[in-house]
């Protein structure tokens, strides 16, 4: 099973709005990655962020996390069409040596 | 710098046949990690192995088994293919474990018939 459940499953917007995506998981964590995957192909890792942070920023991407709530957010500012892709959550779980993904949000960036 | 590397890139297989994925971490890399995706979810975790130790194993049946070289290249066998196999199979190498960011092979499709 699927420890990481994504929200919402799929997101269409235009470019230049921003996208939020949602992560909720279920067991304590060491730490939360997003990864996003471009049609079927190899997953590109975007950002890490552990436990005992709030808040990373990296380019035009802003994870926050919430442990009480065990749950984190992906933002996307001034999107382009070329983000168009599938965006992951991920969680190491208890022991660091197994990563959960979740289902994804489907990403749709219309020109 | 080459990135992770996996082969083949498609393999059609016959169901009760088996199959060998491989993979190639990233220089200097010792941690691997199998995952397998099928369409529309996430990739679901099989195997992490680090310094060619099994460190982690996910939900599957014992007709998945891996193994990591000296070299750290890393082997998947599937044995008695099921057409519930058929998924895309993506390896991951990292720089010490789960803990640290993975990078991804462009992986291995895989269709059982």
């Amino acid at each position: 099973s699927q420890q990481g459940e994504e929200d919402p499953q799929a997101l269409s917007i235009q470019e230049g709005e921003n996208a939020t995506m949602n992560c909720s998981y279920k067991t304590s964590i060491n730490n939360l990655q997003w990864y996003r995957q471009n049609s079927g192909r190899g997953l590109v890792h975007l950002i890490l962020i552990r436990s005992n942070e709030r808040e990373k920023h990296s380019g035009r991407l802003r994870v926050t996390l919430d442990t009480s709530k065990k749950s984190s957010s992906l933002l996307i500012t001034a999107s382009r069409a070329a983000d168009t892709a599938s965006y992951f959550c991920a969680t190491d779980g208890t022991g660091g040596f197994k990563t959960i993904f979740g289902a994804g949000t489907r990403l749709f960036v219309k020109a | 710098d080459a990135g992770v590397t996996q082969s083949p890139t498609h393999l059609i297989k016959t169901r009760g046949q088996h199959v060998t994925l491989r993979c190639s971490p990233i220089s200097g890399h010792k941690s691997v990690s199998w995952y397998q995706q099928v369409l529309g979810q996430g990739p679901q975790f099989i195997f992490q192995y680090y310094e060619k130790e099994e460190r982690g194993r996910g939900n599957f049946p014992d007709r998945f088994s891996a193994r990591q070289f000296p070299n750290y290249s890393s082997e998947l066998n599937v044995n008695a293919l099921l057409l519930g196999d058929s998924a895309l199979y993506l390896c991951a190498s990292s720089s010490h474990g789960q803990a640290y960011e993975q990078y991804f092979g462009p992986g291995t499709r895989l269709t059982v018939t």
